[in-house]
């Protein structure tokens, strides 16, 4: 079985364009998750998506948004890139679990880097 | 606040146990979890444990939890080279938020 698959693997932008980072869940997992690892700061959490809406954000400014499609796939954007913003993207995805938690299966993440 | 806290750093010999220590904040912890990173990938699910459970075994892999003292442990008996890399510990709060709160994670090193 497949597991959390991320594209692009590395992805190199320079300050104030925009960046578009995929991910695909594993199959019949409904729920997809984003966060950043960055040097210094740990791992942070973004996002969460389930059935096509926004369910959760983490502490970060709106210039960070996604979306998740039908095929329960999903898109992290980030517009006005800043340096800061230097970091590994890691998706992960669960199943919906009725509102209970359910452990979250993570990707190889997309290294975004800022020049 | 929501913080949780692990050393930075363990070194063990190979075929020696190694064991992960993690403290938490939040009391309202439903799950937490053991998270294995290798250099240049994703994180990989070890395990995890239901807040209303003391231990939990799965093969080489043990874990305890101290609830009173809000702390979780990892043990890794006769550790291997291959057991080599950053492990994480998280815990998730109560209700349906899905936001995993994560430590700075352990470098474990294990020496032939």
């Amino acid at each position: 079985e497949a597991g959390v698959t991320q594209s692009p693997t590395h992805l190199i932008k320079t300050r104030g364009q925009q960046a578009t980072l995929r991910c695909s869940p594993i199959s019949g997992h409904t729920s997809v998750y984003w966060y950043q690892q960055a040097l210094g700061l740990g791992l942070q959490f973004l996002l969460w998506y389930d059935e096509g809406e926004e369910r959760n954000r983490g502490n970060f400014p709106p210039r960070f948004s996604g979306r998740q499609f039908p095929n329960y796939s999903s898109e992290l954007n980030v517009n006005a890139l800043e340096l800061e913003d230097s970091a590994l993207y890691l998706c992960a995805s669960s199943l919906a679990g009725q509102g209970r938690n359910q452990p979250q299966h993570f990707g190889d993440g997309t290294r975004l880097s800022i020049l | 606040g929501e913080d949780v806290e692990q050393s930075l750093f363990l070194s063990v010999r190979e075929g020696d146990s190694s064991v992960i220590n993690c403290t938490y904040t939040d009391s309202s912890s439903t799950y937490l979890y053991w998270y294995k990173q290798e250099p240049g990938a994703g994180l990989q699910l070890l395990t995890y444990i239901f807040s209303n459970m003391d231990m939990k075994q799965d093969q080489r892999l043990t874990v305890l939890l101290n609830k009173k003292d809000k702390h979780l442990s990892l043990r890794i008996a006769d550790t291997q080279t291959g057991d080599s890399a950053i492990y994480f510990c998280a815990e998730t709060g109560a209700g349906n938020n899905r936001k995993l709160i994560w430590g700075l994670g352990t470098s474990l090193a294990v020496n032939p």
